[in-house]
């Protein structure tokens, strides 16, 4: 399975600010998906990073609010603009390969917002 | 849509005993994968075991195997002689044609010295 990190590993924000997280893979993946984990809750999937074109989003997620970019087939970035403390989460990534049939996971990103 | 359930919330074994934790699925779909993943407290979720659907031999990874049964929609993870290591939240996950991973709610797992 690929190596993936992910940066940074924790961040305490102010609310009205925004929060980049950066997701690297070791190798070039076909799929990048964004999860966000609200404490004590399972994963809910907020977008699929497309390279080269726009994210797909689930719905309750918008591009407004979390404006996603995949730049090539190893590297993503989730924003997660103007915070407010419910967007106190972990927010992980995933890639998988070609068909898609299992996802592994980055460390993920636990986000505190004041 | 694809819904996935996980109803024991939490669950105590014994280390070097045996547990069996639940997972029920709902689909339409004829072609899916199956998982089992970890998640430790340092949050980062990690592999268990993988089925996939069309197989009808139960998945087995070491200390880790499964009930699969395919008519029930019944996913079960078996955990054998268990470790400390072992202690954390255990996610039953399903994707299917669009790729995309739905969880159950998981549950945790406490492992008794």
């Amino acid at each position: 399975s690929a190596v993936i990190s992910q940066k940074p590993s924790r961040d305490i924000c102010q609310r009205g600010t925004s929060l980049t997280i950066q997701c690297q893979v070791d190798s070039q993946v076909t799929m990048m998906f964004w999860y966000r984990q609200q404490p004590g809750q399972s994963l809910t999937l907020i977008a699929t990073a497309n390279q080269g074109s726009e994210a797909t989003y689930e719905s309750g997620f918008v591009i407004d609010k979390f404006p996603i970019s995949r730049p090539n087939l190893t590297f993503s970035t989730l924003t997660v603009s103007n915070m407010s403390p419910e967007d106190s989460s972990i927010y992980l990534c995933s890639v998988s390969g070609l068909r898609g049939e299992t996802q592994y996971f980055g460390p993920g990103t636990r986000l505190l917002v004041l | 849509a694809q819904t996935v359930t996980q109803s024991q919330p939490e669950m105590s074994v014994q280390e070097a005993e045996t547990v069996t934790l639940s997972c029920t699925y709902d689909t339409s779909e004829s072609d899916y994968y199956l998982f089992w993943y970890k998640q430790p407290p340092s949050r980062q979720m990690i592999l268990v075991i993988r089925q996939e659907a069309y197989k009808q031999q139960n998945a087995t990874e070491n200390r880790f195997s499964v009930n699969f049964q395919k008519a029930a929609k019944s996913f079960s993870l078996k955990i054998s002689d268990s470790q400390l290591g072992d202690a954390a939240m255990y996610f039953c996950a399903y994707t299917g044609a669009n790729s995309k991973l739905t969880f159950g709610k998981g549950i945790t797992l406490s492992v008794r010295p």
